[in-house]
C-alpha cells in the first residue's frame, strides 16, 4: 500500500520570501504521479503543480517548483515570492498509474501554510 | 466552463437518518471520483466511476455506504443510517478519461450528523 507523508503541520512565511514544503512517500510501484494541491478555506482542491515519476526534471509553474528525489522518495513543494494569496492548506498527493489509466488519489495530511504581510 | 459541482454545500442531519450528495461532474468526463475529508486530515478515497460502473469501490468504509451515477454523468452518493463517525466533508472529483491525470474538485458537502 502506498502512503504520503507530510511532517510539517503548520508552516508561516513572511510575503516575498521563500518557503519550501516537504512530502515523502512510499510505494512499490514503478509507474505513478505525484500531485501538489491547494485547499482555501473556499474547500476547492486547486492543482498546483504534478511529476511524472518517471522524468528526472523537476517541474515547475511559475512561482512553484519541486524537488523530487525518486531515490528517497521525496518530493517537497518551493513557493517563491510567496503571496498573501498562497495561505492555504496544501496537500501533497500520490497516484498510481498502471495499464496506462490513472488510480485514486492518496493524500497526506497537509501542511497548512500561512503568508504574513 | 462550469466546473465540478456539489450539492447541498452543507448538509445537518439527525444520527440514523438517510442522506444523499449529489455531484455534477464537468461535462464530458468519463471517470468520477468520491472522497471524504475529514477534519485535520487529507481526503480518503471512496469510491471510482468509469462510465455507469463502479470501477473501484474499496474505499467505501461499510455496507452503509453506497453511490449510483446511472446515466454516467451525475453521480450520489447515499449513506443510510447516518452516524456521527460520518460527519466529514465529501468531494468529488472528475477526470476526462481513465487515462487524464488530472482530477478536478468540487467545493465539497460538509456533512455534519448530529
Amino acid at each position: 500500500a502506498q502512503t504520503v507523508t507530510q511532517s510539517q503541520p503548520e508552516m508561516s512565511v513572511q510575503e516575498a520570501e521563500t518557503v519550501t514544503l516537504s512530502c515523502t512517500y512510499d510505494t512499490s510501484e514503478s509507474n505513478y504521479y505525484l500531485f501538489w494541491y491547494k485547499q482555501p478555506p473556499s474547500r476547492q482542491m486547486i492543482l498546483v503543480i504534478r511529476q511524472e515519476a518517471y522524468k528526472q526534471q523537476n517541474a515547475t509553474e511559475n512561482r512553484f517548483s519541486v524537488n523530487f528525489q525518486k531515490a528517497a522518495k521525496s518530493f517537497s513543494l518551493k513557493i517563491s515570492d510567496s503571496q498573501l494569496g498562497d495561505t492555504a492548506m496544501y496537500f501533497c498527493a500520490f497516484m498510481k498509474w498502471q495499464g496506462g489509466s490513472q488510480g485514486n488519489l492518496i493524500f497526506g495530511k497537509g501542511t497548512k501554510l500561512s503568508v504574513k504581510p | 466552463g462550469a466546473g465540478v459541482s456539489q450539492t447541498p454545500s452543507n448538509k445537518v442531519t439527525e444520527k440514523g437518518k438517510y442522506v444523499e450528495l449529489r455531484c455534477d461532474p464537468i461535462s464530458g468526463h468519463t471517470a468520477l471520483y468520491w472522497y471524504r475529508q475529514s477534519l485535520g486530515q487529507g481526503p480518503e478515497f471512496l469510491i471510482y466511476f468509469q462510465g455507469t460502473g463502479a470501477a473501484d469501490d474499496s474505499g467505501l468504509p461499510n455496507d452503509r455506504f453506497f453511490a449510483v451515477r446511472p446515466e454516467g454523468s451525475v453521480s450520489t452518493l447515499k449513506i443510510q443510517r447516518t452516524e456521527r463517525g460520518d460527519s466529514a466533508v465529501y468531494l468529488c472529483a472528475s477526470s476526462l478519461t481513465r487515462d487524464s491525470n488530472e482530477q478536478f474538485f468540487g467545493p465539497g458537502t460538509r456533512l455534519t450528523v448530529l
